[in-house]
């Protein structure tokens, strides 16, 4: 079943507004990673939480996780219409052992950043 | 900073033709993920290799093989394509347990587009 699941699906906001989106996921994870993919593109690595962790940031980018909830959030402040983008969550589950390697990804929220 | 290379970009080929992706890790990376991510759909795991080796296995066809050479690049081999194989194709590299640290990021290439008619 899909571990990952993303809220809102589609996001429209104005340039310098600030962007919130979610990610909730079902097992217990050793880290947690957010990817932005422009139309058909490649995935770009944004950052990544481990388990252990609640807080991230980098530059514009703000990530939190709540391994009690299983969610997590990425806030984007400030945004700009290069913004515009999917954005997708990916959790490397915890597996026997250790971890199992492979992500597994959310549906993605498709940002939309009006200038 | 040097990063993942897939080729090749673009690729159309026929119902039940074969079809071979490479991919080329960073440097240094031992791990090597492939995905597929078919029109608007998230990416799914298909195979990993670690050191050479077959690491873990998600839905891959039994169509497709794949495997990881001595110089750590990769290849996935897609043979009797079907229409429903058209998509992304992503290989992902990681520096896994060799670096010290688990559980480190998944770095991907841009892709192949797969077309088949």
């Amino acid at each position: 079943s899909q571990q990952g699941e993303e809220d809102p699906q589609a996001l429209s906001i104005q340039e310098g507004e600030n962007a919130t989106m979610n990610c909730s996921y079902k097992t217990s994870i050793n880290n947690l990673q957010w990817y932005r993919q422009n139309s058909g593109r490649g995935l770009v690595h944004l950052i990544l939480i481990r388990s252990n962790e609640r807080e991230k940031h980098s530059g514009r980018l703000r990530v939190t996780l709540d391994t009690s909830k299983k969610s997590s959030s990425l806030l984007i402040t400030a945004s700009r219409a290069a913004d515009t983008a999917s954005y997708f969550c990916a959790t490397d589950v915890a597996g026997y052992g250790g971890s199992q390697g492979n992500l597994i990804f959310g549906k993605g929220t498709k940002l939309s950043v009006k200038p | 900073a040097a990063g993942v290379i897939q080729s090749p970009r673009h690729l159309i080929k026929e119902k039940r033709e074969t079809a071979t992706l490479k991919c080329y890790p960073i440097p240094r990376h031992d791990t090597v993920y492939w995905y597929q991510q078919g029109p608007g759909q998230d990416p799914q795991f298909l195979i990993s290799f670690y050191e050479k080796m077959q690491s873990d296995k998600g839905s891959i066809p039994d169509r497709f093989s794949a495997q990881q050479f001595s110089d750590y690049h990769s290849e996935l081999n897609m043979s009797s394509l079907e229409l429903g194989d058209s998509a992304l194709y992503f290989c992902a590299s990681q520096v896994g347990i060799t670096s010290g640290q688990l559980y480190n990021e998944q770095f991907f290439g841009p892709g192949t587009r797969l077309t088949v008619l």
